[in-house]
């Protein structure tokens, strides 16, 4: 059974602290992705990457670092986290680099990050 | 630009009521994939459907079935005979043909009572 796994479910740091979300995949899949969920915006793409220490940045980078120094790990760096960055993050993973007709994401369980 | 849109927020129904949730989206590829994930309380989004700009063809899996119009740039999903267990968020993607990214709608909340 695939599986993508994220290191937190509840999550509660300060502000200014420095944050890792990690995520890690088991299916040997080449594209990691992290969203933001918020109620009324839906899921938006904070970054994502297509290989090992690729990465690109969605619609919502700013605040934000990735790191993948390994194909199974991305892991989402809030540098100073801020109360605006309470939110549930989505990790997902996908395969098929060459083209994504055939793609399809496959998701975490979430980390709900509180920020006091 | 690209956009997805779910004007339904929230629909509560029934047990064994039929529902309809609404997607709308926007984009300029004349390739594109549109697809359908299912978020149930325990909050892993699970993958339902995709489908190419290239294929109209509605599509039905069990109780789901799935209405895709170009010309209305619309691609619904009905839930046929609800049941407690279909109680979940559900939210509309599209992907351009050149790009990996996937945009979500604001997601559509079902509580389906029994």
């Amino acid at each position: 059974d695939v599986k993508v796994t994220q290191s937190s479910r509840y999550l509660v740091k300060r502000t200014g602290e420095k944050v890792f979300l990690e995520c890690v995949q088991d299916m040997d899949h080449e594209n990691m992705f992290w969203y933001r969920q918020d109620p009324g915006l839906g899921l938006r793409l904070i970054y994502f990457s297509y290989d090992v220490k690729m990465k690109e940045k969605g619609d919502i980078p700013e605040g934000y670092s990735v790191s993948r120094e390994k194909k199974e790990r991305f892991s989402l760096i809030l540098e100073s986290a801020s109360t605006n960055q309470t939110s549930m993050y989505l990790c997902a993973s996908s395969t098929h680099p060459q083209g994504f007709e055939h793609e399809k994401l496959f998701f975490g369980s979430g980390t709900q990050l509180s920020v006091l | 630009a690209q956009k997805v849109t779910q004007a339904q927020t929230e629909i509560s129904v029934v047990e064994k009521e039929d529902v309809t949730l609404d997607c709308v989206y926007e984009t300029r590829d004349t390739t594109y994939y549109l697809f359908w994930y299912k978020q149930p309380p325990s909050g892993e989004l699970v993958f339902l459907i995709r489908r190419n700009s290239f294929d109209e063809q509605n599509e039905i899996s069990g109780r789901y079935s799935w209405n895709f119009q170009k010309s209305t740039s619309s691609f619904n999903f009905t839930i046929t005979a609800s049941q407690v267990v279909d109680s979940a968020v559900y939210f509309c993607a599209l992907r351009g043909g050149n790009t990996g990214k996937l945009i979500f709608g604001q997601g559509t909340t079902l509580q389906v009572k029994p």
